[in-house]
């Protein structure tokens, strides 16, 4: 099966700076990637993602990128605000599964 | 986007007892998915729900432990039976958007076991 690993599971950057995420996964079919965040006791929520037909996408300060050749996705948040602070977690969907498997976390923290 | 209503919001639970979480989407969907997420993880799915079949379990889950029903293409249930302090999660069900693809979440259910 698919397994998504995902890196770093902190990371603390001061408000205005940028804050990146990697993540990889394992099985070449996976064809959809996206991305959640998840403040603290909410449900997570979807706030960007990527197939697997294209490089990279943008909307305002995220941006996500792919590489399928080497199986790894990244988060970019630019100009960083403490209402980013949150947990993103990265995902993998398979189309013959039909399932998302989540990479394990990571914990952004922006310093006023 | 869809609309989940997951309840109950929370619950504290003896232990031995089961807890049924109930999902309600505001339309029809396929596919129904139920996860846990254990304090500071990630999301580990338990199993997947189609209506008019039984449910497709993950490795480490069974049946007897997480019943789930599924009678029409906007419900399902989640039990958690016989519970013991280590089924104290935050359970949360899922279903696909348009695109079979992106995951829209209920608010989870956060559940103590005492």
């Amino acid at each position: 099966g698919e397994n998504v690993e995902q890196h770093p599971s902190t990371l603390s950057v001061q408000e205005g700076d940028s804050a990146v995420i990697k993540c990889t996964y394992s099985d070449s079919a996976s064809n959809y990637f996206p991305w959640y965040k998840q403040e603290l006791g909410k449900r997570p929520q979807l706030i960007i993602d990527i197939r697997s037909n294209v490089g990279e996408k943008k909307d305002q300060r995220i941006a996500v990128t792919l590489n399928k050749t080497a199986k790894h996705f990244s988060l970019h948040i630019t100009e960083t605000q403490p209402e980013d602070s949150a947990v993103y977690f990265c995902a993998a969907h398979s189309g013959s599964a039909r399932q998302l498997t989540f990479g394990s976390g990571t914990q952004l923290t922006v310093l006023p | 986007s869809a609309v989940i209503s997951q309840k109950p919001s929370r619950d504290i639970c003896q232990r031995g007892t089961s807890l049924t979480i109930q999902c309600q989407v505001d339309s029809q969907v396929t596919m129904m998915f139920w996860y846990r997420q254990q304090p500071g993880q990630s999301l580990t799915l338990i199993a997947t729900a189609n209506q008019g079949s039984e449910a497709t379990y993950e490795s480490g889950f069974v049946i007897d432990k997480f019943p789930i029903s599924r009678p029409n293409l906007t419900f399902s249930t989640l039990t958690v039976s016989n519970m013991s302090p280590e089924d104290s999660s935050i359970y949360l069900c899922s279903v696909d958007g348009q695109g079979g693809t992106e995951a829209f979440f209920g608010q989870g259910t956060r559940l103590t076991v005492v």
